[in-house]
């Protein structure tokens, strides 16, 4: 099993829709989670951490559920800006320190 | 603020020849790291360093040397190109190590024919 998982996608929706991806991991002990946006040919962008409550910025809703091992992005009313590729990254801190990425949900936002 | 800068954006090499790519950071982070982005994988460290003066391999290291004589600069040196070179090298600093958010470079794209 790959230490970090996600849909490849690519995930297709109408603008104005709610998208949600779900990224898994593998190491129970990881500690620190993020979301990061990646547009086309460009570098990865930090697009939000995501706490153990949940938390939301906007239109994004990051949620971690340590129970069942996975994190989640929720994006709503999606605009056609947010077409991208979105990697989930894990981290475990301890005698082998660790920052995992997953390789990245396409999303793909049309009229 | 420039952030992070990598140079060159495109380079061409032969197998067997050698380059160096450069990494400049002007946010005073500490920690600075080489990753390799090939289409399925993912992002990949290749070496990473916690400080001036300091290196250590990570995930994929073979074939890669690295050199961190300044804080704000870390570069990563190819001696011997090959074919399975050729992908899209991100360099990233952070504040922290591992809890704190990774700012990266624009990415070099390096074919080795």
């Amino acid at each position: 099993r790959k230490e970090v998982e996600q849909d490849p996608g690519p995930f297709n929706v109408p603008e104005g829709a709610t998208v949600a991806f779900n990224c898994t991991y593998s190491n129970s002990a990881s500690q620190s989670f993020f979301w990061y946006r990646q547009d086309c040919r460009k570098e990865p962008k930090l697009l939000m951490s995501v706490y153990s409550s949940g938390n939301e910025d906007g239109r994004f809703t990051a949620q971690l559920n340590r129970a069942s091992q996975y994190i989640s992005l929720l994006i709503r009313d999606s605009k056609l800006s947010d077409s991208a590729t979105y990697l989930c990254v894990v981290t475990f801190t301890g005698t082998a320190s660790k920052l995992t990425f997953g390789t990245g949900t396409r999303l793909q936002v049309t009229l | 603020n420039a952030g992070v800068t990598q140079t060159p954006k495109f380079r061409v090499l032969k197998t067997g020849q050698s380059m160096t790519l450069l990494c400049a950071q002007d946010m005073n982070h500490e920690y600075m790291y080489w990753y390799r982005q090939d289409p399925g994988m993912g992002l990949r460290l290749i070496h990473y360093s916690v400080g001036e003066g300091t290196t250590a391999k990570g995930e994929v290291p073979d074939g890669y040397n690295v050199s961190r004589l300044k804080k704000q600069n870390f570069l990563l040196g190819l001696e011997s190109a090959a074919p399975s070179q050729t992908s899209v090298y991100f360099c990233a600093s952070s504040q922290g190590a591992y809890n704190s958010p990774l700012h990266f470079g624009n990415g070099t794209r390096l074919t080795v024919t």
